[in-house]
């Protein structure tokens, strides 16, 4: 079993509606949250950065996390065709981890998003 | 916002010969960078993580003599491909986390390498 699992769509919406992306995760360590949009040919760029359970809002976005079911979610609102991307989610544990004391994040495999115009 | 420059953004070489890309953030230090290599639609696949001042900590798989590492400092990380062959044609793309921040920070990338290998 993977450790995080995310839907690799594609997932295709019209113009203006709410998009809702999701993630699972199986290991109850992680405390950190992120999700990224990848445009072709670009680096990640961060969206929304979480800790612990909740929701946090800036903009037309809503990242949501609930620790009790393992599940985070993505929410976009009033979708743009320049929303169009590969949405990444991450994760990782509080401090660093392993014999080289580094920090390990774990990555959705994407969801590509398609809005329509 | 913190901001991480990869350069070259593209480069095409022939077989057999060494490609060095680096990574540089610009407005924060980091301790840590990781290096990814992400194939065409599909996610990030972590392939060393760089350890400023340190030797770098590489993926099973991934040939340590291949994918050289460089992190002289807070601030620049270097992964040489060496003897490249077309099969190392692939977009890489570093990352890295602020370092001094006693929690977990997020992860900031560069814009990526897509490398070509005639």
């Amino acid at each position: 079993q993977k450790e995080v699992e995310q839907d690799p769509g594609p997932l295709s919406v019209p113009e203006g509606a709410i998009v809702s992306l999701n993630c699972t995760y199986s290991n109850s360590a992680f405390q950190y949250f992120m999700w990224y949009r990848q445009y072709s040919r670009k680096g990640p760029e961060l969206l929304m950065y979480t800790y612990s359970s909740g929701n946090k809002e800036d903009g037309r976005f809503t990242a949501q996390v609930d620790k009790s079911s393992k599940y985070i979610s993505l929410f976009i609102r009033d979708s743009q065709p320049s929303d169009s991307a590969t949405y990444l989610c991450a994760m990782s544990e509080p401090g660093p981890r392993g014999a080289s004391g580094t920090y390990k994040y774990i990555f959705g495999t994407g969801t590509r998003l398609k809005v329509l115009a | 916002g913190a901001v991480v420059s990869q350069h070259p953004s593209r480069v095409i070489c022939k077989s057999g010969t060494s490609v060095k890309i680096e990574c540089r953030s610009l407005d924060f230090q980091a301790t840590t960078m990781f290096w990814y290599r992400q194939f065409p639609k599909q996610s990030l696949m972590l392939m060393a993580t760089s350890n400023e001042g340190s030797k770098a900590t590489y993926e099973q798989g991934v040939e340590k003599d291949k994918f050289l590492i460089n992190h002289a400092s807070l601030t620049l990380s270097t992964l040489t491909v060496t003897s490249a062959h077309p099969e190392d044609s692939s977009f890489y793309i570093c990352s890295a986390r602020e370092t001094g921040n006693r929690y977990n920070s997020p992860l900031h990338f560069g814009n990526g390498t897509r490398l070509t290998v005639t």
